[in-house]
């Protein structure tokens, strides 16, 4: 089955740029999602297809997707923004849906 | 506004059974695929179950396979998830969330609602 590999934890300042990364063999080949959830809330979509933005979340958030690996870009970071990410797919091989292990965003 | 909203949890005794309801509204349901999903504490998301809009095609994960069932009632416009022979594993936040036919992402979740299997 498949397997996203996520950095735990990164930090950044505010106002700094923040890369999470999401590891999986064969990317190329599958649309990568990512979520956004805060304390005690359900997740939020942030990027859809790799790269595509639902209507509400700010132009900050981009993502990309490039051979092996995905990633979500935060840039200009706020205090907002503290919460744990994680990466999405559709594991058609199986007919699952895969996660990520999550990363916990903290702004200093 | 378009929502979902789970309910339904609560405590129960390992080898119990409960069922999980999410009430759909403000959107048409038949347009999407409805899924549950669960997260220990402190823990990750942990995709459950999926239907597609017409029920033709159901998934499980393996976790849970031939113990949960995923239903839905267009008409009602809620999803439910009868769970049997529960574990102390399968505490959790349940969580629903649709995907819109011929995508692979989840757009729209509902607040979760709590199942703790413990004696």
């Amino acid at each position: 089955s498949y397997v996203l590999i996520q950095p735990p934890s990164v930090s950044v300042a505010p106002g700094q740029t923040a890369t999470i990364t999401c590891g999986g063999r064969y990317f190329g080949s599958r649309s990568v999602h990512w979520y956004q959830q805060k304390p005690g809330q359900a997740p939020v979509l942030v990027v859809y297809d790799d790269w595509g933005r639902p209507s509400g979340i700010p132009e900050r958030f981009s993502g990309s997707n490039s051979g092996n690996t995905a990633t979500l870009t935060i840039s200009r970071v706020e205090a907002g923004d503290e919460a744990d990410y994680y990466c999405q797919v559709w594991d058609s091989s199986i007919l699952h849906y895969v996660f990520g292990s999550g990363t916990k965003v903290s702004v200093l | 506004d378009e929502q979902l909203v789970a309910s339904g949890g609560g405590p129960v005794k390992p080898g119990g059974s409960l069922r999980l309801s999410c009430a759909a509204s403000g959107f048409t349901l038949t347009n999407y695929s409805l899924n549950w999903f669960r997260q220990a504490p402190g823990k990750g998301l942990e995709w459950v179950a999926s239907i597609t809009s017409d029920s033709r095609y159901i998934y499980y994960a393996d976790s849970v396979k031939g113990r949960f069932t995923i239903s839905r009632d267009n008409a009602k416009k809620s999803l439910y998830l009868q769970m049997n022979s529960l574990r102390a594993e399968d505490t959790a936040v349940y969580y629903c969330a649709r995907v819109l036919e011929r995508n692979w992402y989840f757009d729209l979740w509902g607040r979760g609602t709590l199942v703790i299997v413990s004696s």
